[in-house]
């Protein structure tokens, strides 16, 4: 079946740094790409919506100069924390969709903590 | 505001037994639904769905039903097994493809050997 790969699974770095994580479609070509926060508690929050080749769709109230995305393939897209702060610590969830009628495919999810 | 409901933070079913799962929506325009399942610490994994054309889709032990003027949907698992304890999100869509879903807070399911 179709995988979609996420990576790094975890990371934990200090407060300023700016994380890139990777979201890959392994088998398909995913024309769009979706980003989610998860908050304890609480369901996927879409941070913003990637398709290939051009300028992500950002949610309200998701700061696009902070979670930069770049869809630069069709089975590839970055999500980076720019200048990260303990209160982006979450865990970050990428999917992707295989096409007309088929259902998003998430990736196992990317847990950061910054201290 | 919540589009999507589970009223249901849990539930605990014994093995063997059905497990039944509710999810209501408010949004009329939704017209594609599913069902993900999430283990702790890995994302959300498609488990099944139905177009607003159906009313019931049926894969192997996991039925899900679809009451359009109710805007109700349920995924029933049976027979239930151990390794089904999971978080449960139901999710909705206005288009079967392009859009953006609207989930659930889920149902955590527990399966009582």
């Amino acid at each position: 079946g179709a995988v979609v790969s996420q990576h790094p699974s975890r990371v934990i770095c200090k407060s300023g740094t700016s994380v890139k994580i990777e979201c890959r479609s392994l088998d398909f070509q995913a024309t769009t790409m979706f980003w989610y926060r998860q908050f304890p508690k609480k369901s996927l929050m879409l941070m913003a919506t990637s398709n290939e080749g051009s300028k992500a769709t950002y949610e309200q109230g998701v700061e696009k100069d902070k979670f930069l995305i770049n869809h630069a393939s069709l089975t590839l897209s970055t999500l980076t924390v720019t200048s990260a702060h303990p209160e982006d610590s979450s865990f970050y969830i990428c999917s992707a969709e295989q096409g007309a009628d088929q259902p998003q495919h998430f990736g196992d999810g990317t847990r950061l903590s910054i201290l | 505001d919540q589009q999507v409901k589970q009223n249901s933070p849990s539930l605990s079913v014994q093995e063997g037994r059905i497990s039944i799962l509710n999810c209501d929506y408010t949004n009329s325009m939704f017209d594609y639904f599913l069902w993900y399942k999430k283990y702790p610490a890995e994302g959300p994994t498609f488990l099944i769905s139905i177009s607003s054309i159906k009313d019931k889709n049926e894969d192997g032990r996991f039925t899900v039903f679809l009451n359009k003027s109710a805007k109700h949907l349920s995924l029933h698992i049976v027979p239930s097994q151990p390794g089904d304890s999971a978080v449960y999100f139901c999710a909705a869509s206005a288009q079967s493809s392009g859009d953006k879903l609207t989930f659930g807070t889920g149902t955590r399911l527990a399966v009582r050997p």
